[in-house]
């Protein structure tokens, strides 16, 4: 029972450095989430997916891309990385806009 | 626009004692609640939702919640806790675009 695996666990970047996030699911859900938590924040919503194929933005999508090419795959691309993006990031999915969320066990992503 | 409120960053208890953890909601358009449970270094696992029906909702790991309407509440309830159920509790309405808002979590600390 995979359920949402992400990749990688754990990542160092320097200022500038580009790296993309993986996320992918096995429950053939059509909506997918991209969250970083920070401490004290709880978890806010960078970019969203409700199918293949279509993106949107959550509540803090600056300085970050995300594409939804394949249903059971959902990317968070960091362009060009600063240190204000070092978090941790959860993917997440669901069945529907009412359904629970299904979570991965996250990325912690550092920015020197 | 919904939000979450969390008052209790952190509620120390002793084992087998009864806890409640706060949340209120605001919320203009039907409401739909969740609490989800952050053990360390996981990803977030659904305790409970309310959706519609009976306000008192039970969940996993003798959990339950109430939800209040007129308090705008949805607080979460165990009668006796473990050692086991330390962790971060957040709680999450779902907004008009039907995604989740989170509040900023409630650390549980439960001591022997």
């Amino acid at each position: 029972n995979a359920g949402v695996t992400q990749t990688p666990k754990f990542r160092v970047l320097k200022t500038g450095q580009s790296m993309t996030l993986l996320c992918a699911q096995d429950m053939n859900h059509e909506y997918m989430y991209w969250y970083r938590q920070d401490p004290g924040m709880g978890l806010r919503l960078i970019h969203y997916s409700v199918g293949e194929g279509t993106t949107a933005k959550g509540e803090v999508p600056d300085g970050y891309n995300v594409s939804r090419l394949k249903k059971q795959n959902f990317l968070l691309g960091l362009e060009s990385a600063a240190p204000s993006q070092t978090s941790v990031y959860f993917c997440a999915s669901s069945s529907g806009s009412n359904q629970p969320q299904h979570f991965g066990d996250g990325t912690r992503l550092s920015i020197l | 626009a919904q939000s979450v409120t969390q008052l209790d960053s952190q509620v120390p208890v002793f084992e087998e004692a009864p806890v409640e953890l706060r949340c209120n909601y605001s919320s203009s358009v039907s409401v739909y609640l969740f609490w989800y449970v952050q053990y360390p270094n996981q990803g977030l696992q659904l305790l409970l939702k309310y959706l519609s029906g009976s306000t008192l909702v039970k969940g996993i790991n003798g959990f339950e919640a109430e939800f209040n309407k007129s308090q705008t509440s949805f607080h979460l309830r165990k009668p006796s806790v473990h050692i086991s159920d330390t962790a971060e509790y957040f709680c999450a309405v779902r907004d008009s675009s039907y995604k989740l808002i989170f509040g900023s979590g409630t650390r549980l600390l439960v001591r022997p």
